[in-house]
């Protein structure tokens, strides 16, 4: 099945400053890569996505750049604000089951 | 658009006992409801896949008789945990899977169980 690597696990950063997570996957048939913001006690939110199709989507401060030969997609976000903190999945899914495996995580928390 | 919920956000019960989730697509319909388990600072873990209208595909290790999905129609599936025990606490989410759409999953806010 397919696997999903994320690091960092945990990442500080200064108010104003950049962020980027970056994610492995495994199963070359994956053609859907979306990134999912969860808040303490919340539900994963859906914050961008990007298919196998394009190398990069950009919407305002957040970005996602996808490597297929790599086999690797990355989060960026720029000028990071305080609410910008909080726990971040990517995940990977493959066109037969739909099904998504995600990343274990990272901590993102931006320093006022 | 593309908003699911969950009920009850949180439930407390005695070890034996039984408890439903209801997982809702309010404004879409849904062919595919995933359910997952996360417990505290680790990953979410999906538990299985359900169709409306079909059994529940469980994951590897997952107990189908345990917990029971029931998918009715297009905008509702349910988790029942049967027989709760102190290690099924967690945080259980649904997600959705807009009818027609590529892979767009849509998640609800969570259920935090808690059994005694």
């Amino acid at each position: 099945g397919e696997n999903v690597e994320q690091h960092p696990s945990t990442l500080s950063v200064q108010e104003g400053d950049s962020a980027v997570i970056k994610c492995t996957y495994s199963d070359s048939a994956s053609n859907y890569f979306p990134w999912y913001k969860q808040e303490l006690g919340k539900g994963p939110q859906l914050i961008i996505d990007i298919r196998s199709n394009v190398g990069e989507k950009k919407d305002q401060r957040i970005a996602v750049t996808l490597n297929k030969t790599a086999k690797h997609f990355s989060l960026h976000i720029t000028e990071t604000q305080p609410e910008d903190s909080a726990v971040y999945f990517c995940a990977a899914s493959t066109p037969n089951d739909y099904k998504l495996s995600f990343g274990a995580g990272t901590t993102v928390t931006v320093r006022a | 658009g593309a908003v699911v919920s969950q009920h009850p956000s949180w439930v407390i019960c005695k070890s034996g006992t039984s408890v439903k989730i209801e997982c809702r697509s309010l404004d879409f319909q849904a062919t595919t409801m995933f359910w997952y388990r996360q417990f505290p600072k680790q990953s979410l873990m999906l538990m299985a896949t359900s169709n409306e209208g079909s059994k529940a595909t469980y994951e590897q290790g997952v107990e189908k008789d345990k917990f029971l999905i029931n998918h009715a129609s297009l905008t509702l599936s349910t988790l029942t945990v049967t027989s709760a025990h102190p290690e099924d606490s967690s945080f259980y989410i649904c997600s959705a899977r807009v009818l027609g759409s590529y892979n767009e999953q849509f998640f609800g806010p969570g259920t935090r169980l808690t059994v005694l």
